[in-house]
């Protein structure tokens, strides 16, 4: 069974840095994409960007490109997402999902619980 | 990016009911669509995939058609278990791009 856990909810001051995980299990790690979608308070869906852990291959959204970093540890099953300076606007739910390929085509098919980030002063 | 609009953005409906959300997608994106459901609190959970394959374990009450740029998810008879928020999305081009969200609510 594809499992996706994540670390637990984070409370951040605007400024701070973060760095949250999702560890998978039941698959294949290395050799499935994996990625991270935004969801702010009471919004819709925002794709953030993917990472191939087998090779550290990693597709940005241009919307977030720069402002986050993803990345994965294949040895421990793991994938990351960090901020180096947290803003009160990068308060949301974060969920880690697998992405299936085809060819060049990738879409979620399984997601982890959410972690909810909360950046207040 | 690929814009995607859904319609309606929310709607009430009454148990039993047979219910239509659309998409339009901004460019041709052939069947690389995906519909999914999020329940409040909950992850999304992918239900169809390809415009009209049901993804495994998914109840056939769910159905979804559609290419190019226009696409409809439809349940043919809602249940109270139905009642979320679904949303479709596109992948034929990075980024990945989601529509607005369509919350189905009890009437």
């Amino acid at each position: 069974e594809v499992q996706l856990v994540q670390s637990g909810g984070e409370v951040k001051k605007p400024g701070e840095s973060l760095k949250i995980s999702c560890k998978a299990s039941g698959y294949s790690f290395s050799n499935y994409w994996i990625g991270w979608v935004r969801q702010m308070p009471g919004k819709g869906l925002e794709w953030m960007g993917i990472i191939y852990p087998g090779d550290s291959d990693t597709r940005y959204s241009p919307s977030f490109q720069g402002r986050v970093t993803i990345s994965a540890d294949k040895s421990i099953n793991t994938a990351y997402l960090q901020w180096s300076s947290l803003r009160a606007s990068d308060t949301a739910m974060y969920y880690c999902a697998r992405h299936l390929a085809l060819g060049v085509f990738y879409y979620p098919d399984y997601w982890g619980q959410g972690i909810l980030v909360t950046v207040s002063s | 990016d690929i814009q995607m609009t859904q319609s309606p953005s929310s709607l009430s409906a009454s148990v039993g009911d047979r219910v239509t959300i659309t998409c339009q997608a901004s460019h041709d994106i052939g069947n690389f669509l995906n519909w999914y459901q999020q329940k409040p609190g909950k992850a999304p959970k992918l239900l169809i995939y390809d415009a009209s394959n049901l993804q495994t374990g998914v109840p056939s009450k769910f159905s979804g058609s559609g290419s190019g740029t226009d696409f409809t998810f439809t349940i043919s008879s809602l249940q109270p278990e139905d009642f979320a928020t679904y949303y479709c999305q596109q992948y034929d081009n990075l980024p990945l791009t989601f529509g607005g969200g369509t919350k189905v609510e009890i009437k």
